[in-house]
């Protein structure tokens, strides 16, 4: 099955640094990768969405200088959290999508925990 | 606009009991649905899905669903509940091929001995 990979799983920063979180699709070329951000005991919230060689598209209240996000390969997306503050802790979670019989689904990465003291 | 609905934050279920999830959707068009589970800590893992073929659904780890259309549901059921059942459902949406997915807000399963 098509398989999505997250790195690190658990980050720790310091208020004013930046973070990057990756994203890969491991058997598969994702033409396009999502973002999500949960808070505790609640849903996903999707902050942006990537296609590969363009610019991301990203969702009404989300600062785009903020997160930083490119899609540079087919198989790999970043998220930057630049200037991390600790309202910025929370759990990040990626997915991937593909052109194809399955093109409807979106496969999910097991999620990055940032944690911003 | 599309949305999604789960009815219950919390449901808790003793274990061999039915297990039934409810999630309705509002979308002028036939939509996808989706049902993900997420244990703590972890990414979503897909359930299963309904997209126009089957109105009767079967997934994983024996849970299935039905798309009612009258009723704009796609309840999630399982006919007996195991302790390892216990965590966070997601009801999804998604309209079109390469669409946004829309969540609900979640149904948190706990299983009693």
């Amino acid at each position: 099955g098509a398989v999505v990979s997250q790195h690190p799983s658990r980050v720790i920063c310091k208020s004013g640094t930046s973070v990057k979180i990756e994203c890969r699709s491991l058997d598969f070329q994702a033409t396009t990768m999502f973002w999500y951000r949960q808070f505790p005991k609640q849903s996903l919230m999707l902050m942006a969405t990537s296609n590969e060689g363009s610019k991301a598209t990203y969702e009404q209240g989300v600062e785009k200088d903020k997160f930083l996000i490119n899609h540079a390969s087919l198989t790999l997306s970043t998220l930057t959290v630049t200037s991390a503050h600790p309202e910025d802790s929370s759990f990040y979670i990626c997915s991937a999508s593909h052109q194809g019989l399955e093109a409807y689904e979106q496969y999910f990465g097991p999620g990055t925990r940032l944690t911003v003291t | 606009a599309q949305s999604v609905t789960q009815l219950g934050s919390h449901v808790s279920v003793s274990e061999g009991a039915l297990v039934l999830l409810r999630c309705n959707y509002s979308s002028s068009v036939p939509p996808y649905l989706f049902w993900y589970v997420q244990y703590p800590n972890q990414g979503l893992q897909l359930l299963l899905k309904y997209t126009s073929a089957a109105t009767l659904v079967k997934g994983i780890n024996g849970f299935e669903a039905e798309f009612k259309k009258s009723e704009t549901s796609f309840h999630l059921t399982k006919p007996s509940a195991h302790m390892s059942d216990a965590a966070e459902y997601f009801c999804a949406v998604r309209l079109m091929v390469g669409g946004k997915l829309i969540f609900g807000q979640g149904t948190e399963l706990s299983v009693k001995p």
